[in-house]
């Protein structure tokens, strides 16, 4: 099984950068992905890592350390939109998916 | 986007009661799954299907019965429910299980009370 852990909320200013890190003990990996999940709504994807590394995508960027079983989300220029919950999820060997908690950020002006 | 509906988006039953949750995806994707969202937990899968074929079953009481009579439409059949079943019940689909396409997309889920 996997075990992921992540804050369970973090607040900061709009245009400011947070950064949500998350970690994981996994039997097998497959690949780390984060989503993004707005009160009331369907979680949407944000990213996907499977090597180490950064991907940057606009505002958002995702980083991956697989020996160190740690991964990142960073969020710039923070905007009011963003305020929501934020998913770290793993995918094992079997391609199942296991989901942190999740983050909470709330952004203010 | 409406790549994956669910119906309803709110339900309250007793725990006596039968009740059905409806997931369609409109996305040509092979896999379905349910998942439970409760309150400050994690997702937790419950079911998957690829290919119309159950490959998942994660410890979920026999209470809730999945169907999934194509690719396109998958069930959750709810009866006798306890209170801590409460939760949003979250429908996702993927091109397949154990394909490479990474993504899966979720519906915006059906928010279960049961009294």
């Amino acid at each position: 099984g996997q075990n992921i852990d992540q804050p369970t909320e973090m607040t900061a200013t709009e245009g400011a950068i947070v950064q949500i890190n998350c970690t994981y003990q996994t039997s097998g990996f497959n690949g780390l992905f984060w989503y993004q999940q707005h009160a009331g709504e369907a979680p949407t994807f944000l990213s996907y890592n499977v090597l180490d590394g950064l991907e940057e995508k606009g505002r958002f960027s995702s980083f991956l350390s697989r020996s160190k079983g740690y991964s990142y989300l960073l969020l710039k220029e923070l905007q009011m939109k963003d305020s929501a919950s934020y998913l770290c999820a793993v995918r094992d060997r079997d391609y199942k998916l296991s989901f942190g908690a999740g983050t909470t950020v709330t952004v203010r002006a | 986007e409406t790549g994956v509906t669910q119906t309803p988006r709110h339900l309250v039953m007793g725990m006596t009661n039968k009740k059905s949750l409806k997931c369609e995806q409109h996305l040509g994707h092979n896999a379905m799954y349910w998942y439970k969202q409760s309150a400050k937990k994690p997702l937790e899968l419950m079911f998957v299907y690829n290919f119309k074929e159950q490959t998942e079953n994660n410890s979920v009481p026999s209470r809730f019965s999945p169907e999934c009579p194509n690719s396109s439409h998958l069930f959750l059949h709810l009866h006798t429910l306890q209170p801590e079943d409460s939760a949003l019940y979250l429908c996702a689909s993927s091109q397949a299980q154990g394909d490479n396409s990474y993504e899966q997309y979720f519906g915006p889920g059906t928010r279960l009370t049961v009294t």
